[in-house]
């Protein structure tokens, strides 16, 4: 199975600040279609998870801005240029390259 | 809009059945890859299962967790998905969603507690 690893696992972060999360993966997650299937999900407190980010960097419709993802084959980030405090709530790196597709640990994102 | 409806949560006995339904709106359901994630109480996600379509694959996914005992299956002509859990254990007590694709979209979950 292909194992994503999440750091770090709580982040506390000033409002107006940027904040940054890595994940990286046990294998590449280039697919033999040449994507590459890394998804950043959010799931705020008592919420459902919302995605933000798939195949590495493509934002979904009405994700704002400040949201950023990067990264090639096994390592990847998810960056906020300037936290807001709807930032707050925990991030989720996922797979889905393989059977079967699993998520990191989560980060924790608290504001200071 | 895209909408995605569960429900057939509730408090069932160790060893017991639930079947999970979803009502998807909003969206081609029947080309849609669809999916059934479940969240313990404060814990992380895991994905469950998974009835693929992509690629010319359309085939069914289970977690090792959960393989011989839940069945997911759809109805098409109802636009739902539906999760059948048998045997049930205390550990798949946790929050069930179901989400569209690779998880473009998620319903509001439904709570399975098993316990005596």
């Amino acid at each position: 199975d292909v194992v994503v690893t999440q750091s770090p696992l709580s982040l506390s972060v000033t409002l107006g600040q940027p904040a940054s999360i890595s994940c990286r993966s046990s294998q590449s997650l280039v697919f033999t279609d040449g994507d590459t299937y890394l998804n950043w999900f959010h799931q705020r407190p008592g919420q459902s998870p919302r995605r933000l980010i798939y195949k590495v960097s493509n934002r979904d419709s009405g994700v704002p801005d400040r949201f950023s993802g990067s990264g090639s084959g096994t390592d990847f980030t998810l960056k906020i240029s300037r936290v807001e405090a709807e930032d707050i709530g925990v991030y989720y790196c996922m797979h889905s390259i393989q059977w079967p597709w699993t998520f990191g640990q989560g980060t924790k994102v608290e504001i200071k | 809009e895209v909408q995605l409806l569960e429900s057939g949560g509730g408090l069932v006995q160790p060893g017991g059945s639930l079947r999970l339904s979803c009502v998807a709106s909003g969206f081609t359901f029947s080309s849609s890859g669809m999916s059934w994630v479940r969240q313990a109480p404060g814990k992380g996600l895991e994905w469950v299962s998974l009835f693929h379509n992509e690629h010319g694959n359309t085939d069914t996914y289970y977690a090792d967790s959960v393989k011989g005992r839940f069945a997911i299956s759809r109805d098409n002509s109802r636009n739902t998905l539906y999760l059948q859990m048998n045997s049930l254990r205390a550990d798949d007590t946790a929050f069930y969603y179901c989400a569209k694709g690779r998880g473009d979209y998620w319903g509001q979950g439904t709570l399975v507690t098993v316990s005596s």
